[in-house]
């Protein structure tokens, strides 16, 4: 079984610049997941898709960050304009039910490491 | 808002021995609480989930346990290997509102 995968795997960009990261996840799950994870930190959930539409978008900085799940499936993370507290790691989980709220296990990507100088 | 505390300083023990990670959560205690290990350059990996009806959970050398009063759940590695080497995750799933919320992670080091 194919994990999830996302792409690029390293990004650098200058500030105000923008950048796009992409996520398959796992044929059949539902749920999708961005996270951010800053160095030394655990990771932070930005967006939860179910299908195509948004379950939670809370912690998602709506003025620079937008995030779309076209047909249920592979999903886009955009970041305009970065700044340099954006540098981290973005993961992409997926999961097979309907929400995390099953306590589903969550496959993660390798993630996609953006700096921003 | 919730909190979720884990040893931030790294845990080095022996080949062999047992370690014993700790994950301290306050207010509201979670239907699930996962752990997942997490190698460097690498996305997390699930180990074990446990329910918060559930006081312990075993699974080969891994053990976990759940303590809603204590608001607390320990992570057990027994005969501890070096390739057991990397962070390890807590996470908090809520059902009210299907969050997802991780801990910081803690550092192991086993050495040979």
């Amino acid at each position: 079984e194919a994990g999830v995968a996302q792409s690029p795997r390293y990004k650098i960009i200058e500030k105000r610049q923008s950048v796009a990261f992409w996520c398959n996840p796992i044929s059949g799950h539902a749920t999708l997941y961005w996270y951010q994870q800053i160095l030394g930190q655990g990771p932070k959930l930005l967006i939860q898709f179910q299908n195509n539409g948004v379950v939670d978008d809370s912690q998602l900085p709506k003025d620079r960050f937008s995030a779309e799940r076209l047909k249920g499936v592979d999903s886009t993370l955009k970041i305009q304009p970065a700044k340099l507290e954006d540098s981290a790691v973005y993961l992409c989980a997926s999961s097979f039910g309907a929400s995390s709220g099953s306590g589903e296990t969550q496959y993660f990507g390798p993630g996609t490491r953006l700096l921003v100088l | 808002s919730q909190k979720i505390e884990q040893n931030s300083e790294a845990l080095n023990i022996q080949e062999g021995k047992t370690a014993t990670l700790t994950c301290n959560y306050t207010n509201y205690s979670p239907a699930y609480l996962q752990w997942y290990r997490q190698d460097p350059g690498r996305g997390p990996v699930f180990l074990l989930l446990i329910r918060e009806n559930e006081k312990e959970k075993r699974k080969e050398r891994l053990k976990v346990t759940f303590d809603t009063t204590l608001k607390q759940s320990l992570f057990h590695i027994t005969a501890s290997q070096p390739a057991d080497s990397a962070t390890y995750l807590c996470a908090l799933l809520y059902t009210g509102g299907f969050k997802t919320i991780f801990g910081a992670g803690t550092r192991l080091f086993v050495k040979a």
